[in-house]
């Protein structure tokens, strides 16, 4: 089962503006990643943040981790029609049966329109 | 272009048949996965092997078969699957296994499989 919720579902914005995402989980977690799907192709990764660290940035990305509330979020800033994609949250569960699992949230469709 | 490269991109079989997917990377990474998409749902995982030993089997049906030749090579044999095995099916890699260090993961841009 998938213990990361996302939302929104779907979010759709202008060029130049900027995507907030934000992703909920369960259980204690080693890091949580954050992954982008365009149509019919494969994941790639974007940004990986530790549970032992609360914001993190990569370019025009900026992501929190609070693990007190057992959330995250993506910053996405000056959006540009190529980011026109699905975005998942992934947590790489600490223990128990889901040990060593990347669990993905149910994702996020981001539309930029030009 | 992905580091990790599936074939065939398509696939179409019958119930009846057998087929494999196959998956390869040159990164020397020594742990890759196995994950089915369906349309519009996150990926889900279903095997994973490290240093080409099958580490985690998520309950995957028998007519799902995997196998890891060498360390750049993962396979998925298939066969007498159902209508319902219609999915894409992506292929990952990472240095080390998840659960040993932060590393990400290295994805394919899958197999689309749909089974007639």
């Amino acid at each position: 089962s998938q213990q990361g919720e996302e939302d929104p579902q779907a979010l759709s914005i202008q060029e130049g503006e900027n995507a907030t995402m934000n992703c909920s989980y369960k259980t204690s977690i080693n890091n949580l990643q954050w992954y982008r799907q365009n149509s019919g192709r494969g994941l790639v990764h974007l940004i990986l943040i530790r549970s032992n660290e609360r914001e993190k940035h990569s370019g025009r990305l900026r992501v929190t981790l609070d693990t007190s509330k057992k959330s995250s979020s993506l910053l996405i800033t000056a959006s540009r029609a190529a980011d026109t994609a699905s975005y998942f949250c992934a947590t790489l569960n600490a223990g128990g049966t889901s040990y060593g699992k990347l669990t993905f949230g149910q994702g996020t469709i981001l539309t930029v329109h030009p | 272009d992905t580091e990790v490269t599936q074939t065939p991109k398509h696939l179409v079989m019958g119930m009846t048949n057998k087929k494999s997917l196959k998956c390869e990377q040159h990164m020397g990474h020594r742990a890759m996965y196995w994950y089915k998409q369906k349309a519009k749902k996150p990926p889900e995982l279903m095997f994973v092997y490290s240093y080409e030993k099958l580490s985690i089997n998520e309950s995957v049906p028998s007519r799902f078969s995997p196998e890891c030749p060498n360390s750049s090579l993962l396979n998925l044999h298939l066969h007498a699957l159902q209508p319902e095995d219609s999915a894409l099916y992506l292929c990952a890699s990472s240095q080390v296994p998840a659960g040993y260090s932060n590393q990400p993961q290295h994805f394919g841009d899958g197999t689309r499989l749909s089974i007639l």
